[in-house]
């Protein structure tokens, strides 16, 4: 069955470095995502990216964030200079229409 | 989109059908009703989903009531395997190209040996 894969699946680093977070979305989807989850809370949209454009975007996808479909398959998101408060599970989704979305397993950022 | 109201942990006997209440008395007509279930920390998953009519699929069943104020979401035999946070989420498809979803805290269920 086709899934969503994501990586790393871990990643550490310093306050003020900058991340990339990798997603091989579904090949035949159109829609493409990106949420998080911070330890114990809700899970929370960032941002949604169609025809290699944003379609939409949270409050919480601020200037120090950026996605990218570099190619046909990688859907990259970018955090530039990161936070403590950017620790948290990030999960990509991506969907053929607009109904059901598929989850990757998630990419757990820790930053110290 | 509708906000829903959910029981925040249920438990249920292996084997047994499993019935997952939720509330979106404020739900438009345009609004559909829509599961998902997080595995310990895994990604969210897509159950299913329907607008007014009960759907099911190899997973589970989702009732709506007429007034399409509530739903539940049954899995008939529960596993181990289904213990997770079960979500229900109601929202209107978008025609720019986008799919927000809003998660709220969801139902922990847990399958009891």
């Amino acid at each position: 069955e086709p899934e969503v894969t994501q990586t790393p699946s871990h990643q550490v680093t310093q306050m003020g470095q900058e991340v990339i977070l990798r997603c091989v979305p579904i090949s035949n989807h159109l829609y493409f995502y990106w949420y998080r989850q911070i330890l114990g809370q809700k899970v929370e949209f960032l941002v949604s990216f169609y025809n290699n454009e944003i379609s939409e975007k949270s409050e919480i996808f601020d200037d120090q964030f950026s996605v990218e479909r570099p190619d046909g398959s990688n859907f990259t998101l970018k955090i530039r200079s990161t936070k403590l408060e950017d620790s948290a599970m990030y999960f990509c989704a991506s969907s053929r229409t607009l109904r059901e979305l598929f989850f990757g397993e998630g990419s757990r950022l820790t930053v110290l | 989109d509708a906000k829903t109201t959910q029981p925040p942990s249920m438990d249920c006997a292996e084997g047994r059908a499993a019935n997952l209440p939720c509330n979106h008395s404020t739900i438009s007509g345009n609004e559909y009703v829509y599961w998902y279930r997080q595995i310990h920390s895994q990604g969210p998953q897509y159950i299913i989903h329907g607008l007014k009519n009960n759907e099911t699929n190899e997973m589970a069943s989702l009732i709506i009531t007429e007034d399409r104020k509530s739903s539940t979401l049954i899995l008939p035999h529960a596993t181990l395997r289904d213990t997770a946070v079960y979500y229900c989420i109601v929202r209107a498809y978008s025609g720019a190209g986008s799919y927000q979803l809003t998660f709220g805290k969801g139902t922990k269920l847990s399958v009891i040996p």
